[in-house]
């Protein structure tokens, strides 16, 4: 079965530094995707980044980076530059090819101060 | 704004009602998915619809049923509901869902609370 563990309940960030929010995964299938969402306070969902398991270069999306590690099957996000709209839940999900559908991790809460 | 659209956004109502959560999909895609986010489940999947057909199921109780219409826009119907009903519900929609690449778009979400 996917598993999907965000062992970071909180993190505290400051204006214009980096972070990483960390994500492991437990699949047996060899070809996965990984995908990171944002969930600010008003509830949306909002897609940040795909990464492919056969993908050979880390996926990048303007601040957002994700550090794939697939023989540690993490898939860390990294967020440069933080931004006091960057404060929100960040969920990790994963699809493995055998389901169409996402399975969650808990959820990191991100809070980024002036 | 993913293109997916829900209504109503908030829903209250009485335990032992039926209430219906309605999806519209991005322009252009097959599948809809539906979730419960909940404070002691956290997001959990329920059921997958893909061109009218269920394709996948999770966790969804007898009491809930879902369905997608010819249009494309779906339907997820709460029925003898109860407290811990309580939930956002979110609909999402992607391609077909068979390609891992195929990434799942959010609507705004449906707060319901059952009181």
């Amino acid at each position: 079965a996917q598993k999907i563990t965000q062992t970071q309940p909180g993190m505290f960030v400051q204006e214009k530094e980096a972070v990483t929010l960390d994500c492991t995964y437990d699949t047996s299938d060899q070809s996965y995707g990984l995908f990171w969402y944002k969930q600010p306070s008003s509830g949306e969902m909002i897609f940040l980044i795909y990464q492919g398991s056969y993908d050979e270069q880390n996926a990048t999306e303007g601040r957002y980076s994700l550090n794939f590690q697939k023989a540690r099957k993490s898939a860390n996000l990294v967020i440069s530059a933080s931004q006091l709209g960057d404060s929100a839940m960040y969920f990790c999900a994963m699809r493995d090819s055998g389901y169409s559908t996402l399975t969650f991790g808990k959820g990191t809460m991100l809070l980024v101060s002036p | 704004d993913s293109g997916v659209t829900q209504t109503p956004k908030h829903l209250i109502t009485a335990t032992g009602q039926r209430v219906t959560l309605r999806c519209s999909p991005r322009s252009g895609d097959l599948s809809v998915y539906w979730y419960q986010q909940s404070l002691d489940q956290g997001l959990q999947f329920l059921i997958q619809y893909y061109n009218g057909e269920e394709r996948a199921k999770g966790n969804i109780l007898e009491r809930f049923s879902a369905q997608q219409f010819p249009d494309l826009h779906s339907e997820l119907n709460l029925s003898s509901l109860e407290l811990g009903d309580s939930a956002l519900y979110f609909c999402a929609s992607s391609g077909p869902g068979a390609v891992l690449t195929d990434t799942q778009y959010f609507g705004p979400g449906t707060r319901l609370t059952v009181l």
